[in-house]
């Protein structure tokens, strides 16, 4: 399975962009990039994915490095409500999702 | 719309009980997953049915069984429950089971095994 790396936690001020780092140094040319997270005592809630383009919608952006071997998760304004445990993880063509332990966005005001 | 619903969200057991997890979706989807996941980690993919008929392991399938019943249903059994099973279990679904589709979770079942 294609693994990835993302840091265990990171902090942010309300209403400031915030960028979340994720490496996957193994991704093959078929893996999606897909981002996920959790808010306390739910289940996972989709954010967003790419291949190989930058993509937008309007939860966040997505930047991925020209070589693949790594993206960011951008908040583009952090609110208190974005304070959540996100998931970085590749979608390996037709099978399942395989999470990480994630990073946890800790959002102050 | 309800999305994906899971039943029961908490239950209790004793060592040796059994017990069914259920999971619907209403979006008529083809794909759907079962994780689960310990405290301060994240999810493991335990069975996963790609689409209506088919089922298939995933990482940690030891000690539950699943059933496909129809393309709106897919329960969990914990045939003889233990105490490492104790967990939140999460039910999710998807269009395909392809790289570029999202997935749909529910809101969890939380299983304690004393």
């Amino acid at each position: 399975d294609a693994k990835t790396t993302q840091p265990n936690s990171m902090e942010s001020n309300e209403e400031e962009p915030v960028h979340l780092p994720c490496n996957h140094s193994t991704i093959s040319g078929t893996d999606y990039i897909h981002w996920y997270r959790q808010l306390p005592s739910q289940g996972p809630e989709y954010v967003i994915h790419g291949l190989t383009s930058n993509v937008n919608n309007r939860m966040a952006s997505l930047a991925i490095a020209e070589d693949r071997k790594s993206s960011t998760l951008i908040l583009h304004r952090a609110t208190l409500r974005d304070a959540a445990v996100y998931y970085c993880i590749l979608k390996e063509g037709f099978q399942k999702l395989v999470f990480g332990t994630g990073t946890r966005l800790l959002v102050s005001p | 719309n309800a999305g994906v619903t899971q039943t029961p969200k908490f239950q209790v057991l004793k060592t040796g009980q059994s017990m069914t997890l259920q999971c619907a979706q209403d979006m008529n989807h083809n794909s759907m997953y079962w994780y689960r996941q310990d405290p301060g980690m994240g999810l493991r993919l335990i069975y996963y049915s790609a689409s209506e008929g088919t089922t298939d392991k995933g990482e940690v399938p030891n000690g539950y069984n699943v059933s496909r019943l129809n393309k709106r249903e897919f329960s969990l059994r914990l045939e003889s429950a233990a105490p490492s099973q104790t967990s939140v279990y999460f039910c999710a679904s998807s269009e395909l089971s392809f790289g570029d589709r999202e997935l749909f979770f529910g809101e969890g079942s939380r299983l304690t095994v004393l």
